[in-house]
């Protein structure tokens, strides 16, 4: 069945500190792949997306992802983590027919 | 710029009352969608639109219909609501092939 999976349902990480979230797709081709994140009583936000090319891709707010085709992996990280970037983040793929499914979802907290 | 709203943002029901979620957005996209979430679920395609008069089940649309009479509004209607549709609803907008833009979403609670 087609599915997207984050592992990590919650993590913890220290200001300062480097992160990777992780997310791993289940599809036939490859998909459309995207990061959102979410703030406490908010709509979903766009990190960034791939759909193609270089598969280190740049996002907002110093984030960046790696596509590996090999593993299926699309894991977000950081190198430098700030108490603002706490929040939900999701990773979603679409397969082009603008059918676009989500992960669970991961929780960042950041301690000081 | 206004985005996509929704309204309201809270709503409590009693089981088997009815209501429509609005859900509009200016950016002229043709591509609209209606998900919930729930706790440790993400987020679940109830229905979507491909234009103004065209619309399709996502993964979980029992419970739920939908209309699209112009490119800027999307509602979503609830007939007979039930506890299991306790949840926050978000629509969002998109272009072709493109990322989606959220509302801030709708809190309902069915009791």
């Amino acid at each position: 069945a087609q599915s997207v999976t984050q592992p990590d349902i919650h993590i913890t990480v220290s200001e300062g500190a480097s992160l990777e979230l992780r997310c791993n797709y289940s599809y036939g081709a490859t998909p459309y792949l995207f990061w959102y994140v979410q703030s406490p009583g908010q709509g979903l936000q766009l990190l960034l997306k791939y759909f193609s090319g270089d598969t280190l891709v740049q996002g907002i707010k110093g984030f960046e992802a790696e596509f590996k085709r090999s593993q299926s992996s699309f894991n977000l990280r950081k190198p430098s983590v700030h108490w603002s970037d706490a929040a939900e983040y999701f990773c979603a793929v679409s397969l082009g027919n603008n059918d676009m499914r989500f992960g669970a979802g991961t929780r960042l907290t950041v301690k000081p | 710029n206004a985005g996509v709203t929704q309204t309201p943002k809270f709503r409590i029901l009693k089981i088997g009352q009815s209501m429509t979620l609005q859900c509009t957005q200016d950016m002229n996209h043709n591509y609209m969608y209606w998900y919930r979430q729930d706790p440790g679920m993400g987020l679940k395609l109830i229905y979507y639109s491909v234009g103004a008069g065209i619309t399709d089940k996502g993964e979980v649309p029992n419970g739920y219909n939908v209309s699209r009479s112009t490119t800027e509004d999307f509602p979503l209607r609830l007939e007979l609501a039930a506890p299991s549709q306790t949840s926050v609803y978000f629509c969002a907008s998109s272009g072709e092939l493109a990322p989606l833009h959220f509302g801030n979403g709708t809190r309902l609670t069915v009791t």
